[in-house]
């Protein structure tokens, strides 16, 4: 059974860059398409963009121009960069499995604030 | 602004059997399948129907899907105080090279 575990810092400074990592086990990095969702608080849930084991990509284009999200195989690891935050971006950051988002990470609350 | 509309509340006393509607157009609804999530406060969202009306293991049969044209349904019978939950749809979204989805969510409350 696949398991995500997120990692990554819960304050981001405005004008810097957010950068969250999601950690796989119980199952193979391979053949998955793996995404980012954010959840302002409050609020409802918005797709960031997946990747796909291979490395190809697609992401919101509300958000394109400033996201990146890259695959690391050999750690079994899926990471979201995010640059020129804003308090906007503050919100529960979730990685998710596959086309169906089964299942999801534990969320990470990240704040951008000075 | 969310492009699939939900409504915001909905609310059952215990043993009815409620729906909660998810409202889309030709490039989401009404070409890809939909899928809807449970969420409590403070936990992760939680698969609970997939490909329009199908159950992931571990899901009671309580809760079914449905899809027509541009519109789908979750439907929950024997409603139980613990499906107080949000619960959102979700669907492909064929527009602007392709992209994910949301409805706003509906807060369902157990009387």
């Amino acid at each position: 059974q696949v398991q995500l575990q997120q990692s990554g810092p819960g304050l981001v400074k405005p004008s810097e860059t957010l950068s969250l990592t999601c950690t796989v086990s119980g199952g193979s990095i391979g053949s998955y398409y793996w995404s980012w969702i954010r959840q302002p608080p409050g609020k409802g849930l918005e797709w960031i963009g997946y990747i796909y084991s291979s490395g190809t990509t697609s992401y919101n284009p509300s958000l394109k121009s400033r996201v990146t999200i890259s695959v690391d195989t050999s750690k079994s690891q899926f990471s979201l960069k995010l640059n020129s935050v804003t308090a906007a971006d503050t919100a529960v950051y979730y990685c998710a499995t596959g086309r169906r988002f089964d299942p999801w990470g534990q969320g990470t609350l990240v704040t951008v604030s000075s | 602004q969310s492009v699939l509309t939900q409504p915001p509340s909905a609310s059952g006393t215990p043993g009815q059997r409620v729906t909660i509607s998810c409202s889309g157009s030709s490039s989401n609804i009404g070409t890809n399948t939909v899928n809807w999530y449970q969420q409590f406060p403070g936990t992760a969202p939680k698969l609970l129907i997939y490909s329009n009306n199908e159950r992931p293991s571990g899901v009671p049969d309580r809760f079914s899907g449905s899809k027509s044209g541009t519109s789908a349904s979750l439907a929950i019978s024997g409603l139980q105080s613990e499906d107080e939950a949000d619960y959102y749809c979700a669907a492909w979204d064929d527009s602007l090279n392709g992209l994910w989805v949301f409805g706003g969510g509906t807060k369902l409350t157990v009387l």
